[in-house]
């Protein structure tokens, strides 16, 4: 069974740093390119990023372009999103998901709240 | 970036009928691989999105043949045949043609 599973989220203040990671199961890790959408309170989905399968490429969102960063590590099957000088608007649920060619499959996802 | 525009933003269904919702962007979601990235997301409340139709009408594993997706270019539109109850909540279209990726703005569905 696919499986994706985030952690990380949490409370943080504005100005703060924060990682959020995604452990993937059931599939193999290294063949899927993956990527991270997030949805603040009540609102609709943004995409955040996407790396490529090999970590090669890498794409932002201008609205988290120079304070984010997607890695990943395909020998512990984890993907990542390092965040920085975050915002109050960075307040979201953050969900992992993969991609194969269009076909995606998210998980669950992890709240962060950036407040003071 | 590509604009994507869902319309009506808020669907009332009698429960057995059909729901049709339509999403244009703002410019062709042909790939240069020849692929359309198009897809259709489904949100229940409180719950994660989940994938109901990818490259504009395949349904994802387990959706059920209610739901159908059509269109080409920069015009979609996603049917529901015989709505359900569980069916309730909101519909992103979504494309993935170019970066960054860009959703519609959702559309709710509600039984009457």
């Amino acid at each position: 069974e696919v499986q994706l599973v985030e952690s990380g989220g949490g409370l943080v203040k504005p100005g703060g740093s924060l990682r959020v990671s995604c452990a993937g199961s059931g599939f193999t890790f290294s063949t899927y390119s993956m990527f991270w959408l997030r949805q603040a309170p009540g609102k609709g989905l943004e995409w955040v990023s996407r790396i490529s399968p090999d970590g090669d490429y890498l794409h932002y969102a201008d609205s988290v372009k120079g304070r984010f960063t997607i890695s990943r590590d395909n020998a512990k099957n984890s993907l990542y999103l390092e965040m920085n000088s975050l915002r109050v608007d960075d307040t979201a649920v953050y969900y992992c998901g993969r991609d194969w060619f269009g076909e995606f499959y998210w998980g669950q996802g992890t709240l962060v709240t950036v407040s003071s | 970036e590509i604009v994507m525009t869902q319309t009506p933003l808020s669907s009332p269904v009698t429960l057995g009928q059909s729901a049709s919702i339509s999403c244009r962007s703002s410019q062709s979601l042909v790939h240069s691989d020849g692929n359309t990235f198009l897809s259709w997301l489904h949100q229940r409340p409180g719950q994660p999105p989940r994938l109901l139709i990818y490259k504009i009408s395949n349904r994802f594993s387990g959706v059920p043949d209610r739901f159908s997706g059509s269109g080409a270019g920069t015009d979609f539109t996603l049917k529901i045949n015989r709505v359900e109850a569980e069916d309730v909540g909101v519909y992103y279209c979504m494309q993935a043609a170019e970066f960054p990726w860009t959703f519609g703005q959702g559309t709710k569905v509600e039984i009457k």
